[in-house]
C-alpha cells in the first residue's frame, strides 16, 4: 500500500540519452512535487503542480520537462542526459497543508 | 549566505545520548519549521514541525525554535541505534508546502 511510488528505483544510462520517470501517489493529495538529492543529500525542490497545474517551476535546465495527465501522477523526462543530472530523484505529494509525503527515490546515475 | 544553513555531521553518539541538531536561517519571512528524518536509501518523512518560538514535544523528540535568533534545533533523548539517518530541517514561508528550503541535512549514527 505504498503512498507515493516511484519507478524505476534505478537507473544507469548513457550521456546523451533521454529517459522518464513516473509516479503515483493513492493518498488523494492535490500538489505534487519532484525534488532532486545531489551526492551531498541536499534536496532541491524543482517542479510542483497543483491539480495538473503547474505552480512551481524552479531554475532548471529545459531537458526537464514534467507532465501530469491527472492528479495522482507525475512524471518527469530528461532529455540529453549529462553527468550532472546524477542523482536521486524524489516525487513527494501533499495536500493543502505543509506535510510532504516523499516517495523512496529513483537513483539516477549517468556515465 | 544560503537560506537555511545546517552542520551536515556526520554526528556518532552512544546509545542513550541526548543529541542536538541545529540549523540557523536568514529569511525572516519564514513561518514554519520542520524536521525531516531521512533512512539510507530512502525518502524523507516528516518527523515534527511547528509554527511559532518555544518547545514542541513528541516522545523522545522536542523540536525548538527561535525566530528572534533565526535558529531551529532538534533535541533526542535517549538515542537508540534505531535513530541513525540523516536528518534535514525544512523552512517555509506561506503558500505552502512548495516554499519549504530544506538544510543539508546531518547524518547521526547511534552506536550500540
Amino acid at each position: 500500500d505504498t503512498a507515493v511510488s516511484q519507478t524505476p528505483k534505478y537507473l544507469v544510462t548513457q550521456m546523451g540519452n533521454d529517459k522518464s520517470i513516473k509516479c503515483e501517489q493513492n493518498l488523494g493529495h492535490d500538489t505534487m512535487y519532484w525534488y532532486k538529492q545531489d551526492s551531498k543529500k541536499f534536496l532541491k525542490i524543482m517542479f510542483s503542480y497543483n491539480n495538473k497545474e503547474l505552480i512551481i517551476n524552479e531554475t532548471v535546465p529545459n531537458r526537464f520537462s514534467p507532465k501530469s495527465p491527472d492528479k495522482a501522477h507525475l512524471n518527469l523526462h530528461i532529455n540529453s542526459l549529462e553527468l550532472g543530472d546524477s542523482a536521486v530523484y524524489f516525487c513527494a505529494s501533499s495536500l493543502g497543508t505543509r506535510e510532504l509525503f516523499f516517495g523512496e527515490g529513483s537513483r539516477l546515475t549517468v556515465l | 549566505q544560503k537560506e537555511v544553513e545546517q552542520d551536515p555531521g556526520p554526528l556518532s553518539v552512544p546509545e542513550g545520548a541526548i543529541v542536538s541538531l541545529n540549523c540557523t536561517y536568514s529569511n525572516s519571512a519564514f513561518q514554519y519549521f520542520m524536521w525531516y528524518r531521512q533512512y539510507s536509501r530512502k525518502g524523507p518523512e516528516l518527523l515534527m514541525y511547528t509554527y511559532s518560538s518555544g518547545n514542541k514535544e513528541d516522545g523522545r523528540f522536542t523540536a525548538q525554535v527561535d525566530k528572534s535568533s533565526k535558529y531551529i534545533s532538534l533535541f533526542i533523548r535517549d538515542s537508540q541505534p534505531s535513530d541513525s539517518a540523516t536528518y534535514l530541517c525544512a523552512e517555509g514561508r506561506p503558500g505552502g508546502s512548495e516554499k519549504l528550503v530544506f538544510g543539508k541535512g546531518t547524518k547521526l549514527t547511534v552506536n550500540p
